[in-house]
């Protein structure tokens, strides 16, 4: 079945960093989703895309969808520490009927 | 308020158990999902229900059973709980658009089974 291969698994960076994180798949998606999520507290949507090679910002966090339609990035500016959290990617699958996660990315800021 | 609430927000039971999760929306989508997260595995699809009528499983929906009592509720069972579904359970919405594909996810219910 389709897969999403997210990485890297965890980051630890200095507050004012810059932060990229990517989700690829050995299969096309048509959609690209990012989330992220606080302790306790379920997925928030960030980002979404809808065309193979849109960019699209939401403050200081950008995503890119794929030109290959098979990966996807999400880069945050001048990290903060409220942006401590997991990143999820998720694409929808091929029959649109469910989203498809990549297992997080960890994001550790020490300020 | 919130529009995706799900009870309890934590529960403990003992192996063998009946338990269901609640989840009740004031979104107005259609289709609704549950999910199961384990740490370091993201998020697995349990069931998904694209109207009242319309029940379909997910990739690990061995051991739980689902209800759609109504548009805005969704509720998933567990029948004989055993540890190894100790997990944080999601419930989210998504609107019936095809162009759309956003999720929207409750605050989660953390189950542990003894």
């Amino acid at each position: 079945g389709q897969q999403l291969n997210q990485s890297p698994q965890s980051m630890f960076i200095q507050e004012g960093e810059d932060v990229s994180m990517n989700c690829t798949s050995s299969s096309i998606f048509n959609t690209w989703l990012w989330y992220k999520q606080d302790p306790g507290e379920g997925p928030v949507l960030l980002i979404a895309l809808y065309k193979a090679g849109e960019l699209t910002s939401n403050g200081r966090l950008t995503a890119q969808f794929g030109i290959t339609r098979k990966d996807s990035f999400l880069n945050i500016s001048a990290s903060i520490p409220s942006d401590v959290g997991i990143y999820f990617c998720a694409g929808a699958n091929q029959a649109g009927t469910a989203l498809i996660f990549g297992k997080g990315t960890t994001l550790s800021v020490s300020s | 308020d919130a529009d995706v609430t799900q009870t309890p927000r934590n529960r403990i039971t003992k192996t063998g158990k009946r338990i269901m999760l609640e989840c009740s929306q004031t979104k107005g989508h259609d289709r609704m999902y549950w999910y199961r997260q384990d740490p370091g595995l993201g998020l697995q699809l349990i069931y998904y229900s694209f109207d009242v009528k319309d029940i379909n499983k997910g990739e690990i929906s061995d051991g739980y059973s689902v209800s759609r009592q109504a548009q805005a509720k969704f509720s998933l069972s567990l029948e004989s709980a055993i540890p190894n579904q100790t997990a944080l359970y999601f419930c989210a919405t998504r609107s019936t658009g095809r162009t759309t594909y956003e999720q929207y996810f409750g605050p989660g219910t953390r189950l542990t089974v003894t």
